[in-house]
Formats: structure tokens, sequence, C-alpha cells
């Protein structure tokens, strides 16, 4: 398997600020993925981390909101922006290694909007 | 677009039952297929996978076999434990792990004692 950190883990947030999210991952890892996991429901896909150049973002999520940035292999961050209670959910990220069809999760990040 | 579909729980049981979580998905090619559990307090895990028809995954007893025929992969344990609590996401794959997957809405398993 990869190994898969991020940080911080949790933070309580006020309205209208940002909150930069950190992933680093192991060498194994090709492909990055940022999800986001709302409160009693599934992980939803946000974007794929493209490594130097724009992330490509799945329908519902745009880069002003959540400008996503991977300057290198092993290396991605995600920004929450001008944050509101609605965006209180779990954000994760994955990666993909290379030649297993799999993706490995990091223990997430538990983000509190007040 | 893909999707994925499985029953919503909580599901209870109780210890050394047997288990099976209904999954069945829609997608346009051949996807790989996941399932994860997330454990209390946990990230989420990978337990088993299946990349083409008739392919079964297993570990820690639990098996899931790809029915190209039913568009199915549903999750099967014969004699379930407490520790077996947990949270269980079925996934699929278009890109073979090169893509973002697309996760059910995920199954609360309760084992009771």
């Amino acid at each position: 398997s990869a190994v898969i950190s991020q940080k911080p883990s949790r933070d309580i947030c006020q309205r209208g600020t940002s909150l930069t999210i950190q992933c680093q991952v192991d060498s194994q890892v090709t492909m990055m993925f940022w999800y986001r996991q709302q409160p009693g429901q599934s992980l939803t896909l946000i974007a794929t981390a493209n490594q130097g150049s724009e992330a490509t973002y799945e329908s519902g999520f745009v880069i002003d909101k959540f400008p996503i940035s991977r300057p290198n292999l092993t290396f991605s961050t995600l920004t929450v922006s001008n944050m509101s209670p609605e965006d209180s959910s779990i954000y994760l990220c994955s990666g993909g290694v290379r030649h297993t069809d799999t993706q490995y999760f990091g223990p997430g990040t538990r983000l509190t909007v007040l | 677009g893909n999707s994925v579909t499985q029953m919503e729980g909580p599901v209870t049981l109780s210890e050394e039952a047997f288990l099976t979580i209904n999954c069945t998905y829609t997608a346009t090619g051949y996807p790989s297929l996941f399932w994860y559990v997330q454990y209390p307090g946990e990230g989420l895990q990978l337990l088993l996978k299946a990349t083409k028809a008739d392919d079964k995954g297993s570990n820690k007893g639990f098996e899931a076999t790809y029915r190209k025929e039913t568009t199915s992969f549903h999750l099967e344990k014969g004699s379930v434990q407490v520790s077996d609590s947990a949270v269980y996401f079925c996934a699929l794959s278009e890109k073979r792990g090169a893509d973002g997957l697309t996760f059910g809405k995920g199954t609360h398993l309760i084992i009771q004692p």
C-alpha cells in the first residue's frame, strides 16, 4: 500500500476565511485526487490534481472556491476559500499507485466552519 | 455518467450471522470495482477489489464477485464479528485507478454480540 499523510487533521474556522490542506504521498503514487465527505454522506470527487498544471475539476466544483496545487509528484494542497458552514466536511486526499488499479486514502481533514 | 447504488443501512446483525451488502453499478465501459471500509474513527481503507468480469476479490473473510451480466459486486461474509462494525463503500473506477472513484452512499453495518 501507499503512505499518504494530510495536515491539519482537523480545524475549526470562521465564516469567510480560507484554509489550506496539505497532502503528502510516497513515491509509488502517480495520480492524486481530492474528495469531500459531507456529514453522514458518501465521498464526492472534487478534482484531479495535476502536476505542474491546473487541476481538473468535477461538475459542481470550481477553481475559485477550491484552488488546488501540485508543484511536484508527491505533494498537493487544497484550499477551501471564503468558507461557509456548508463547507463543513471531511476533505480527503487519495493517491493512485502505478500499475495497481488502486487508490489509497489519507486520514482526512475534518473541517468545521462556524 | 457512472453511478453506484448500494443498500443503505444501518444493517444490524448478530455475531456469526451471514452478511450480504448489495452493490450495483452503471458505467459506460468495463470498470474496476472496489469495496472500501471505514472503521469508527479511522480513515478509508481498501477492503478488496476486482478488475474484470468473474474476478473474485477477497480479504479478511469478505468476498465479492464481479458480475458483468447483472452489473453487480455484492459483498459477502460467512460469519461476521463485532469488529466488522463499520461503514462499507462500494466504488468504481473507469480507468483502472487513473481516474477519480465513483462511490456509493455507504452502508453502516452494526454487529451485535
